[in-house]
């Protein structure tokens, strides 16, 4: 498959644990972005990544909220002291010269 | 800043009849604009985009959009419906086609009846 990768699909946590999840995107593509979406609502835009670049973390929700892509390749989004307002899907997309290519998400449940 | 409003939170249909899903933006240049559909527990897949040119776009399975810019609009359109078409469709503008991230509508969710 070549498409974007997320991992974990899902993922349930306690309050105040930190979560971690990955994406890979595809291979090509140098832009990788970061969007939360909650239940009835379109996706929204945490951060996004050019190459290992950060250009964008202004929209990351808290500063519990942070995302890294050291080499340019895979990224990772960090939750510390995760609260219930953070269960949520994480979807990852990445970007090429065209068109934004979406993963499956990463479902978040904070009980 | 660019925004996204679809008016329908859901709309029904029966299987065969036509469809239009509504999107109007608010953006002060020449947007991008583009459709995607969500499949329950599924991520987001392109239907079609414009970027420039003819302001009637085709995208795939049979869905297209017209671009108004006097009506600041992009609304999709299928003439006949499947059920396979039940799914979430979100409405996303962007600045040019370069790096800055998609703004996306609340969305819109379609149910297809027999």
């Amino acid at each position: 498959d070549t498409g974007v990768s997320q991992d974990p699909r899902h993922k349930i946590t306690k309050r105040g644990q930190n979560v971690t999840f990955r994406c890979d995107p595809i291979s090509e593509h140098n832009r990788l972005y970061w969007y939360r979406q909650t239940l009835g609502q379109g996706p929204e835009f945490l951060t996004y990544f050019q190459n290992e670049a950060q250009l964008e973390k202004s929209r990351l929700l808290s500063d519990r909220f942070s995302a890294e892509r050291p080499k340019g390749s895979f990224s990772t989004l960090e939750i510390q002291r995760t609260e219930q307002g953070d269960s949520a899907m994480y979807l990852c997309a990445s970007r090429g010269t065209g068109e934004l290519f979406f993963g499956e998400g990463s479902r978040l449940t904070v009980l | 800043a660019q925004s996204v409003t679809q008016p329908d939170i859901h709309i029904t249909v029966s299987e065969g009849a036509s469809l239009e899903l509504r999107c109007n933006y608010s953006y002060g240049a020449t947007p991008y604009l583009f459709w995607y559909v969500q499949s329950p527990g599924q991520g987001l897949q392109l239907l079609l985009k414009y970027f420039s040119g003819d302001t009637l776009v085709q995208g795939i399975k049979g869905f297209e959009a017209e671009f108004k810019r006097s009506q600041s609009s992009f609304n999709l359109r299928k003439p006949s419906v499947h059920w396979s078409d039940a799914a979430e469709y979100f409405c996303a503008v962007g600045l040019n086609s370069g790096n800055t991230p998609l703004v996306f509508g609340k969305g819109t969710r379609l149910s297809v009846i027999a």
